[in-house]
């Protein structure tokens, strides 16, 4: 168990729906990271938040967002939903929000199908 | 972001070393070279990481080239669970994201 918990496991829906995937990190860590796994791209860095605070951003779509709230979980929203979507969203945390040498724990991730 | 090259799949006998082998000829002076493994249906795990000298802990062992272009992951008694994908991850100095690979299947027979 890695202590990072995301919500739900399972997700379907259907296409130009939106839904929303949420992430509690381990107890202490400042930062999240949320990653896309899909069959094509493989493991894909999202966004990095950092108590609260947008840290950086990678292949994001612009239909996509995501925030940090003040107890330090995070949501990753993701609007008008195309079949290509359809992926598994892992959430991962660390202790701080640099430092090479950190690292970072993942949670089981959240399924998401869109039909 | 500089990148590694792994190969796509090995196997081992259960209680045997395995020694997986990364290339990363492009890596800067400061990046860490990290290791995480996936198990069926799970989120990325956690391995090892070094900068510049070999590091053991409970899970494995990391060996790194002295010009560091390359590592090698050591698991010294592998068991079935061991069986995942396998990414050898230069770690972004400024970003601090985790570039990962295709990675390395490791199969583990009994």
């Amino acid at each position: 168990d890695s202590g990072v918990t995301q919500t739900p496991k399972h997700l379907i829906t259907a296409t130009g729906q939106r839904v929303t995937l949420r992430c509690s990190p381990r107890s202490g860590d400042l930062s999240v990271y949320w990653y896309q796994q899909s069959l094509d791209q493989g493991l894909q860095f999202l966004i990095h938040y950092y108590n609260g605070e947008e840290r950086a951003k990678g292949n994001i779509l612009e239909r996509f967002s995501a925030q940090q709230f003040p107890d330090l979980h995070s949501e990753l929203n993701l609007s008008s939903l195309e079949l290509g979507d359809s992926a598994l969203y892992f959430c991962a945390s660390s202790r701080s929000g640099t430092g090479r040498n950190q690292p970072q724990h993942f949670g089981d991730g959240t399924r998401l199908s869109i039909l | 972001d500089a990148k590694t090259t792994q190969p796509n799949s090995m196997e081992s006998n259960e209680e045997e070393p395995v020694h997986l082998p990364c290339n990363h000829s492009t890596i800067s002076g400061t990046d860490y070279i990290h290791w995480y493994r996936q198990l069926p249906s799970q989120g990325p795990e956690y391995v090892i990481h070094g900068l510049t000298s070999n590091v053991n802990n409970r899970m494995a062992s990391l060996a790194i080239a002295e010009d560091r272009k390359s590592s090698t992951l050591i698991l010294h008694r592998a068991t079935l669970r061991d069986a995942a994908v396998y990414y050898c991850i230069l770690r972004d100095s400024i970003t601090d994201k985790l570039i990962f690979g295709t990675g390395t299947r490791l199969q583990v027979f009994p």
